[in-house]
């Protein structure tokens, strides 16, 4: 059966810092994989998707990047975070055309100090 | 652009009612997509159901059921005989286009429902 991991489940950073938050999907092969950001009492927002290696696509302008060295491993970065970069971080997985059908891992909260 | 709109914030319920969750969503295109998703308390969101706007049949599904009307732009969630392990935030999302790409998904801001013992 598929799965998908997040870490760390919980981040406090100071202003300024770097990040990096990873994710991993076991049992598939080609995932399209997604990095969400749901800010507190908001839905949530597509930041990057990939549909492989490589290959990345930005939804939103910001500080943050994202990066796919692996089949199965999707890296949230910033090089200096801002306050504004607090929130509950989800990557996501699907296969095949982009369906809304996706699978979330654990997420990770972060907060920037 | 698409919206979709869930007016209810918070919702608290005593196990054993029947809730529903109201969704409104707006779109310009003909096809399109609605989804429901569940986030318990542990975080990871869960799909629950997929719609296409070309399939107005309700659907249910255990104790869930949804309501899909077109001509008031809803698609409301009702749980039958609520549970504690119900309690969670719900999601609707709307994804315009005839694939319903994730790429296009479009999230509600979500309603925080507590069932109480």
């Amino acid at each position: 059966s598929q799965t998908i991991h997040q870490w760390p489940a919980t981040l406090v950073q100071p202003v300024g810092s770097p990040l990096s938050l990873e994710c991993t999907v076991e049992g598939t092969s080609n995932p399209n994989l997604y990095w969400y950001r749901q800010a507190a009492g908001r839905g949530l927002q597509l930041l990057f998707y990939s549909v492989g290696i490589g290959q990345i696509s930005s939804e939103v302008p910001q500080n943050l990047s994202a990066s796919r060295p692996q089949d199965r491993q999707f890296i949230l970065s910033s090089k200096k975070l801002l306050l504004s970069d607090s929130g509950f971080y989800l990557c996501a997985w699907n296969r095949g055309r982009f369906t809304g059908e996706l699978f979330f891992g654990e997420g990770s909260r972060l907060t920037v100090l | 652009a698409q919206k979709v709109t869930q007016a209810q914030t918070e919702i608290s319920v005593v196990e054993k009612e029947d809730v529903t969750l109201d969704c409104v969503y707006e779109t310009r295109d003909t096809t399109y997509y609605l989804f429901w998703y569940k986030q318990p308390p542990s975080g990871e969101l869960v799909f629950l159901i997929r719609r296409n706007s070309f399939d107005e049949q309700n659907e249910i599904s255990g104790r869930y059921s949804w309501n899909f009307q077109k001509s008031t732009s809803s698609f409301n969630f009702t749980i039958t005989a609520s549970q504690v392990v119900d309690s969670a935030v719900y999601f609707c999302a709307l994804s315009e286009g005839p694939s319903g790409s994730a790429r296009q998904l479009t999230f509600g801001s979500g309603t925080q429902l507590t069932v109480l013992p």
